[in-house]
């Protein structure tokens, strides 16, 4: 089976630069995504990491260590439209499994 | 635009009726995913079909029913439907796995 988890909520400011971890169990590992999704709309695609290190995408950066079942996402720059929830989802042998996700709210 | 496609995006019904929610994939991916979202709830994953076969199954309840078709769209029912029911579904698709398509969600409210 698979298990992640990720904090539920955090909080940071506008400007600043905010990390959010997950750590997984799975008996099979074949990729690591972190979607974002705003209230009631669709989660959209923000990044893949199948092998470890540090993946870098304008604003947004993941990072992935297999050894250790953990990633994080690391959010620079911070901006109101920021406010979201962020999931970590893992691939394994079969399915695409998501975390409960981790609310971010960001203040001025 | 994910190029994702599904119908409805609102429904209404009665407790004990069925609906069939609709998923159109983008064009040429052969995977299909259902998800169930309650309202502030994770996404739970319910069922996958690869080029119209039963690929994973999740935590999907005997009352839901779920197909794709040789045009690779995607049809899931839900029957017996409870207050419990209600909650965004979303579909999404993927060419290879290594990157997930949602599409708008499902709304569907049991009453």
């Amino acid at each position: 089976g698979q298990n992640i988890d990720q904090p539920t909520e955090m909080t940071a400011t506008e400007g600043a630069i905010v990390q959010i971890n997950c750590t997984y169990q799975t008996s099979g590992f074949n990729g690591l995504f972190w979607y974002q999704q705003h209230a009631g709309e669709a989660p959209t695609f923000l990044s893949y990491n199948v092998l470890d290190g540090l993946e870098e995408k304008g604003r947004f950066s993941s990072f992935l260590s297999r050894s250790k079942g953990y990633s994080y996402l690391l959010l620079k720059e911070l901006q109101m439209k920021d406010s979201a929830s962020y999931l970590c989802a893992v691939i394994g042998p079969e399915k695409l499994t998501f975390g409960t996700g981790t609310r971010l709210t960001i203040i001025p | 635009d994910s190029g994702v496609t599904q119908t409805p995006k609102h429904l209404i019904t009665a407790t004990g009726q069925r609906v069939t929610l609709r998923c159109s994939p983008r064009s040429g991916d052969l995977s299909v995913y259902w998800y169930q979202q309650s309202l502030d709830q994770g996404l739970q994953f319910l069922i996958q079909y690869y080029n119209g076969e039963e690929r994973a199954k999740g935590n999907i309840l005997e009352r839901f029913s779920a197909q794709q078709f040789p045009d690779l769209h995607s049809e899931l029912n839900l029957s017996s439907l409870e207050l419990g029911d209600s909650a965004l579904y979303f579909c999404a698709s993927s060419p290879a796995g290594n990157t997930i398509y949602f599409g708008e969600g499902s709304w569907l409210t049991v009453v």
